[in-house]
């Protein structure tokens, strides 16, 4: 069974500040790995995935995010923040089967202040 | 292609009512998942089809809740009779991992549901 831990629902940064927010999975197999942000209203969008290639993947908006197998981790991160990378942002983990069904994290709100 | 087309994308109706939700996968798609967003839970992957057949159901809460999927580009969720705790937004999405390789669910932008 598949299984993902976002730590932290809401984090707050200041705009130019490091953006980190924590995702943790569990998994029986390899996973695929993803991370997804949800504006107000609005309904999922991919910001990048990992499917077993290099550890290091680059998203959009200047996010990354790095594989580590050892740690079971899968931390979101940006270097400078901007007033619009506010929205909520959730992991996701798929064992690769089922079309990727994903399980997905509860989700960190990031409030990015001015 | 247009995405994953939901709608209505909002739905207001009374506790008792029948409510049909409805999704257009992204055309070629092979597996079109439902999920349900509340604050309390989270997202719930409620069920999900492969070439139009349900494969797991387990998601879905309870006998009210019923999907069908009549061909690749529709499928329904019905809520029936609904219940203020069917309050939620509700997601379709879709995904074709086989032809394209990658490995995403595309989403679409969801219905609110609010039973009164």
């Amino acid at each position: 069974a598949q299984s993902v831990t976002q730590l932290g629902s809401h984090v707050s940064v200041s705009e130019g500040a490091l953006v980190l927010l924590r995702c943790n999975y569990s998994s029986s197999v390899p996973p695929y790995l993803f991370w997804y942000v949800q504006y107000p209203n609005q309904g999922l969008q991919l910001l990048l995935k990992y499917t077993s290639a290099a550890t290091l993947v680059k998203g959009i908006n200047g996010f990354e995010a790095e594989f580590k197998k050892s740690e079971t981790s899968f931390h979101l991160t940006k270097p400078s923040a901007h007033m619009s990378d506010a929205a909520e942002y959730f992991c996701a983990v798929s064992e690769g089967n089922a079309g990727n069904m994903l399980t997905f994290g509860g989700g960190t709100r990031l409030m990015v202040k001015p | 292609d247009a995405g994953v087309i939901q709608s209505p994308r909002h739905e207001v109706t009374e506790m008792g009512q029948e409510v049909t939700l409805r999704c257009k996968p992204i055309s070629g798609h092979d597996y079109l998942f439902w999920y349900r967003q509340t604050m309390m839970r989270g997202l719930e992957l409620l069920i999900y089809f492969n070439n139009n057949v349900p494969i797991d159901d387990s998601g879905m809460p309870e006998d009210r809740f019923s999907a069908k999927m009549p061909n690749a580009s529709f499928s329904t969720l019905k809520i029936q009779p609904s219940e203020p705790r069917d309050s939620a937004v509700y997601f379709c999405a879709s995904s074709d991992p086989d032809r394209s390789g990658n490995t995403e669910a595309f989403f679409g932008q969801g219905t609110r549901l609010t039973v009164v």
